[in-house]
């Protein structure tokens, strides 16, 4: 199987900075996404990364480095609205998308 | 563009009672997914279609589960009968295709189910 390790709760204060890690095997990587999950609702895509690096968007920026098995998600200026669960998938060759187990992340005032 | 739809959106059903889902994906989306999610974790796959075939559906519970994908577009989740074990949200999604950024899956809104 595919292990993918996130924590499971994070909290942090509005307009701070957080970072939401992943860790998976590393063989037969063939990329990693980030999606947004509010409660209730379905996941949504934030990002794609396939080449070690950082890649931004905004608010939000993904890391990679593949070498390590690792990404995190960064998120600046927190809002109330950022509070939802953030899954980590992965793909390997041939195989399937595997989400991770999730990250609860809570915004606090 | 108009999303994944599914539906129904919730559905209660007593257990031994048949159950269901209905999913249409994003037009042109070659790959169809259907994903079960527990409360408090990730999505798991149950099954995965490339147009009308279904290309791994080595996590679905064959004895109750059934799935069909005809003419390659909209898509039918089975459950007969259901066991409380089932509750849970069933997800649909799709993508351009299998392989890196095509293969981004957006989700539909989910069906809640509740067996009794």
């Amino acid at each position: 199987g595919q292990n993918i390790d996130q924590p499971t709760e994070m909290t942090a204060t509005e307009g701070a900075i957080v970072q939401i890690n992943c860790t998976y095997q590393t063989s037969g990587f063939n990329g990693l996404f980030w999606y947004q999950q509010h409660a209730g609702e379905a996941p949504t895509f934030l990002s794609y990364n396939v080449l070690d690096g950082l890649e931004e968007k905004g608010r939000f920026s993904s890391f990679l480095s593949r070498s390590k098995g690792y990404s995190y998600l960064l998120l600046k200026e927190l809002q109330m609205k950022d509070s939802a669960s953030y899954l980590c998938a992965v793909t390997h060759y041939g195989q399937n998308f595997v989400f991770g187990p999730g990250t609860r992340l809570s915004v606090l005032p | 563009e108009a999303g994944v739809v599914q539906s129904p959106r919730y559905k209660i059903i007593e257990k031994k009672q048949p159950v269901a889902f209905w999913c249409n994906p994003i037009s042109g989306h070659n790959t169809l997914y259907w994903y079960r999610q527990n409360l408090g974790q990730g999505p798991e796959l149950l099954i995965r279609y490339e147009n009308e075939e279904a290309v791994d559906d080595s996590q679905l519970p064959k004895d109750r589960f059934s799935a069909e994908r005809l003419k390659g577009v909209d898509s039918t989740l089975k459950i007969q009968p259901a066991e409380l074990g089932d509750s849970a949200v069933y997800l649909c999604a799709s993508s351009l295709t299998f392989g890196q950024e095509e293969e981004t899956q957006y989700f539909g809104p989910g069906t809640r189910l509740l067996v009794l």
